[in-house]
């Protein structure tokens, strides 16, 4: 079964300090990995998904298929960066995702 | 344009009482789903709809059902609620038969006394 584990429940770093959020998973397949944000107050939303390649709000996110990773990275922390993170993988064909535990960022000023 | 829309935005409910968290979506997506969101579980999907007319399982199924009548709506009832449902429901949708980009609800917090 497919599976994805984010291993922080809560990460904290300094504004224009490097942010790493780790994202691994177990499939089998091709998966298809997504990144999704929940700002206080706000409903979940797309951050970025690995086919696009894509960055946003400075945050980029590599699959390595090798590791079995997907962790989202950006260079230089913002305070408006301050939310939960979660990591999902969609099982190709299945219509269904499965999401981590999520990650709860905290940016310090 | 709405996108997706829940309600109520929270409830709080005796236990063993019938209660349905509604979810409405015109963005003409197929695929729709109901996840629950605790701390410390993150998000866990309950049931799902792939198209109209059609419904699944998730990893926490037990103890509710959903009915997917039409394209637009996807209602999550709760039989005979129980303290273990409080937690906070989400719907999304997402096109291309769930192959795509997950669209999310605001959110209902529900909580059974």
């Amino acid at each position: 079964a497919q599976r994805v584990t984010q291993p922080e429940k809560l990460l904290s770093v300094f504004k224009g300090a490097p942010v790493e959020l780790k994202c691994n998973y177990s499939y089998s397949g091709s998966p298809e990995l997504f990144w999704y944000v929940q700002y206080s107050r706000q409903r979940l939303q797309l951050l970025l998904r690995h086919i696009s390649r894509e960055s946003i709000k400075g945050f980029t996110a590599d699959l390595n298929k090798g590791e079995t990773s997907f962790h989202l990275k950006k260079p230089f922390a913002q305070e408006e960066d301050s939310a939960m993170y979660y990591c999902a993988l969609l099982k190709s064909g299945a219509g269904k995702s499965t999401f981590g535990d999520g990650t709860t960022l905290t940016v310090k000023p | 344009i709405a996108g997706i829309t829940q309600a109520p935005t929270s409830q709080i409910l005796a236990a063993g009482r019938r209660m349905t968290l509604r979810c409405t979506q015109d963005m003409r997506h197929n695929a729709m789903y109901w996840y629950r969101q605790d701390l410390g579980l993150g998000l866990r999907l309950i049931h799902y709809s792939n198209t109209a007319g059609t419904t699944g399982k998730g990893e926490v199924p037990d103890g509710y059902s959903v009915s997917r009548a039409n394209t637009d709506d996807f209602p999550l009832t709760l039989a005979s609620a129980v303290p273990s449902q409080t937690s906070v429901y989400f719907c999304a949708s997402s096109d291309a038969g769930g192959q795509d980009t997950q669209y999310f609800g605001p959110g209902t917090r529900l909580t059974v006394l």
